[in-house]
C-alpha cells in the first residue's frame, strides 16, 4: 500500500528553527508537496520538490531525497502565526496526491 | 482575485436528509477535486474531474455523488448523510494533473449531521 508518515505533533519556541520530517512509500513518484493548514481552514501550498536537494523560499525550505523516500520542511525564525498543521503529499505514478495526516506544530512564546 | 469559493461554509443537516455542497472557481482550471477531511486526518479524495471526465475513487461510498455542469462549478451531493459523514469537505482545483501542478483549495464546508 501507499503510505506517508509524519510526526503527529511538534512543539517549538518563537524565533527558533524546526524541522518536520516526512517519509513516504508510494507507487511511483512525481513530486512531493508541502501544504500549511491552519485550524478550520483549507490547506495552502508551501513548496514542491521533484529533484533531490533543498528548495528555499524565504523562511521556509524543503528538502528531498528520493533514494531514501524522505523529505523535510524547515521553518526558520518561527512566528506565532506559524502554528498550524503541515501536510506532506506525494504524487504517485498516476499523478494522484497521496496525503499524510499532517504534523500539528505548536509555537510557544 | 482568482479563487475557489465554497458555499455554504457551515452546513447542518439531519440524518438521512439529502444535502448539496457547492464549489465554484474563477481560476479556469481544468481539474476539480472533492476531498473529505476529518479532524487530524489526511484529506481523502472522493472524486475528481479532468474537464468533464469524471473519476470516482474506488472507496468513495455510493452515498456520495458529484456533478460538474461547466468548468466553473462543481457540486457534491450526499444522498443520505449518516453521522459518519460529518467532516470538512474541501474543493480544490489545479491547472493540470501533471507532476508540478499544485492544488488550490477553497475554504471548505464543515458539515454537521444531527
Amino acid at each position: 500500500g501507499q503510505n506517508i508518515d509524519q510526526p503527529t505533533e511538534m512543539t517549538a519556541t518563537e524565533g527558533a528553527i524546526v524541522q518536520i520530517n516526512c517519509t513516504y512509500q508510494t507507487s511511483g513518484f512525481n513530486g512531493l508537496f508541502w501544504y500549511q493548514q491552519h485550524a478550520g481552514e483549507a490547506p495552502t501550498f508551501l513548496s514542491y520538490n521533484v529533484l533531490d536537494g533543498l528548495e528555499e523560499k524565504g523562511r521556509f525550505s524543503s528538502f528531498l531525497s528520493r533514494s531514501k523516500g524522505y523529505s523535510y520542511l524547515l521553518l526558520k525564525e518561527l512566528q506565532m502565526k506559524d502554528s498550524a498543521s503541515y501536510l506532506c503529499a506525494v504524487k504517485d505514478s498516476n499523478y494522484q496526491l497521496i496525503w499524510g495526516a499532517g504534523t500539528k506544530l505548536i509555537i510557544k512564546p | 482575485d482568482a479563487m475557489v469559493i465554497q458555499n455554504p461554509r457551515y452546513q447542518v443537516t439531519q440524518f438521512g436528509k439529502p444535502v448539496t455542497l457547492s464549489c465554484s472557481q474563477t481560476l479556469n482550471h481544468n481539474v476539480m477535486y472533492w476531498y473529505q477531511q476529518k479532524s487530524s486526518q489526511a484529506p481523502k479524495l472522493l472524486f475528481h474531474y479532468y474537464d468533464k471526465d469524471f473519476n470516482n475513487e474506488a472507496d468513495t461510498p455510493d452515498n456520495f455523488q458529484s456533478r460538474r455542469p461547466n468548468t466553473s462549478f462543481c457540486f457534491l451531493d450526499i444522498r443520505s448523510p449518516g453521522l459518519g459523514d460529518a467532516a470538512m469537505y474541501l474543493c480544490a482545483t489545479s491547472d493540470g494533473a501533471g507532476d508540478s501542478y499544485e492544488q488550490y483549495f477553497g475554504p471548505g464546508t464543515r458539515l454537521t449531521v444531527t
